[in-house]
């Protein structure tokens, strides 16, 4: 257990909905990473905020946001849902400085 | 940009069989590198790291030993179990980077 909570484990939902998926980093890690995995893709990432603030974009699509909250949780937005959107869904968190991260057990997000 | 190259899978081993997973990088600098390891079913687990040239990562029994002058960090294993079964993700992160660049993953099955 790396201590990185998400939720839902699972979600299944209809083309052109919205979803919101939630993470919960370690205690004490200020720093949030998401990333998406696919059969395509492989893992990709989509983006990072570290207290509160976004630090860092990485191939995340303009119908995909982020944010993190005071309590240092984040949620992964994902709107106008595609067939191609289905995948595996991670948060990770860091301490700050720390070249690890630590993943969560992912959200699977299937769209039918 | 950085990149990693990793074992094409999957490889299937019979029990107590030497394993090797071959992993190359191309990088600028001194990236972090990194072994991650994915259960059927679960999230992505750290299973070793090393942060310089010539340092060895190893955890369970996995080595791992990072080469500049090769750009390598193949991962090893003297003697597999059934419980080894997974998909290992070869890793690395740039030295300024906020992600974490991933391998395509090599699928590992012990037969008992």
């Amino acid at each position: 257990d790396s201590g990185v909570t998400q939720t839902p484990k699972h979600l299944i939902t209809a083309t052109g909905q919205r979803v919101t998926l939630r993470c919960s980093p370690r205690s004490g890690d200020l720093s949030v990473y998401w990333y998406q995995q696919s059969l395509d893709q492989g893992l990709q990432f989509l983006i990072q905020y570290y207290n509160g603030e976004e630090r860092a974009k990485g191939n995340i699509l303009e119908r995909f946001s982020a944010q993190q909250f005071p309590d240092l949780h984040s949620e992964l937005n994902l709107s106008s849902l595609e067939l191609g959107d289905s995948a595996l869904y991670f948060c990770a968190s860091s301490p700050f400085g720390a070249d690890t991260q630590y993943f969560g057990p992912g959200t699977r997000l299937t769209v039918l | 940009g950085d990149s990693v190259t990793q074992m094409e899978g999957p490889v299937t081993l019979s029990e107590e069989a030497f394993l090797t997973i071959n992993c190359t990088y191309t990088a600028t600098g001194y990236p972090s590198l990194f072994w991650y390891v994915q259960y059927p079913g679960e999230g992505l687990q750290l299973l070793l790291k090393a942060t310089k040239a010539d340092d060895k990562g190893s955890n369970k029994g996995f080595e791992a030993t990072y080469r500049k002058e090769t750009t390598s960090f193949h991962l090893e294993k003297g003697s597999v179990q059934v419980s080894d079964s997974a998909v290992y993700f070869c890793a690395l992160k740039g030295s300024s980077a906020s992600k974490i660049i991933f391998g395509s993953g090599t699928r590992l099955s012990i037969r008992p």
